[in-house]
């Protein structure tokens, strides 16, 4: 299995500073299409997950500009810009190259 | 506006069974693979299975496979997880999320989730 590793696990940010999240694979997730099957979601408190970034880099729809994905092969990151007091939640990548697809530990950004 | 309503949760004994729902509405459900992933309390995600959009395929975690099949019925715009011979490990929010396409493997859609407790 693909083993997606996080950092940091917590993330205290102050309001209008920048934030950013590390994920690291086991192992490439390059597809033999050239993309790159690296997503990041949030989950919200007392919410259900919801998408980010798709394919490494790519905002989903309604995702503010402040997000943006990075990232090759086995080392990502996800960066806000400047963080805002609805960004609380616990943020996970996942991979979806091969099953079983699986997920990152979560990091949990909280405002100071 | 797509929704996705989980329905079929709920506490039972170790060993029983359970089938969960997933109620999809306000897109085309035959077009798109569908997933369960699962969510044990304070916990991170587990994806647990995928069908492919006209169910021909499907694929299950580890620790389900054996014990659970996902089916669909297109017809019914629903996907099902039949749960059986249920561990108390198994005790998690169940979400079925949609597929995007295009786009790998990302889940654009996620139900609100519902709750499977197997306790004695």
């Amino acid at each position: 299995d693909i083993v997606l590793t996080q950092s940091p696990l917590s993330l205290p940010v102050s309001p209008g500073e920048p934030a950013s999240i590390s994920c690291r694979s086991s192992q490439s997730l390059l597809h033999r299409n050239g993309d790159t099957y690296l997503d990041w979601l949030v989950q919200k408190p007392g919410q259900s997950p919801q998408l980010l970034i798709f394919l490494a880099s790519n905002r989903a729809s309604g995702v503010p500009d402040r997000f943006s994905g990075s990232g090759s092969g086995t080392t990502f990151t996800l960066e806000i810009s400047r963080v805002e007091a609805e960004d609380v939640g616990v943020y996970f990548c996942m991979q979806g190259l091969q099953t079983p697809y699986t997920f990152g530990q979560g990091t949990k950004l909280e405002i100071k | 506006q797509v929704q996705l309503v989980e329905s079929g949760g709920g506490v039972v004994q170790p060993g029983r069974s359970l089938r969960l729902s997933c109620a999809a509405s306000g897109f085309t459900f035959s077009s798109y693979g569908m997933h369960w992933v699962r969510q044990a309390p304070g916990k991170g995600l587990e994806w647990v299975a995928v069908i492919w959009f006209d169910g021909s395929n499907k694929n299950y975690a580890d620790s389900v496979k054996g014990r659970c099949t996902i089916s669909r019925d297109n017809s019914k715009n629903t996907l099902y997880l039949q749960m059986n011979s249920l561990r108390v490990e198994d005790t998690a929010v169940y979400y079925c999320a949609r597929e995007r396409k295009g786009a790998g493997t990302c889940f654009d859609y996620w139900g609100q989730g519902t709750l499977v407790t197997v306790s004695s």
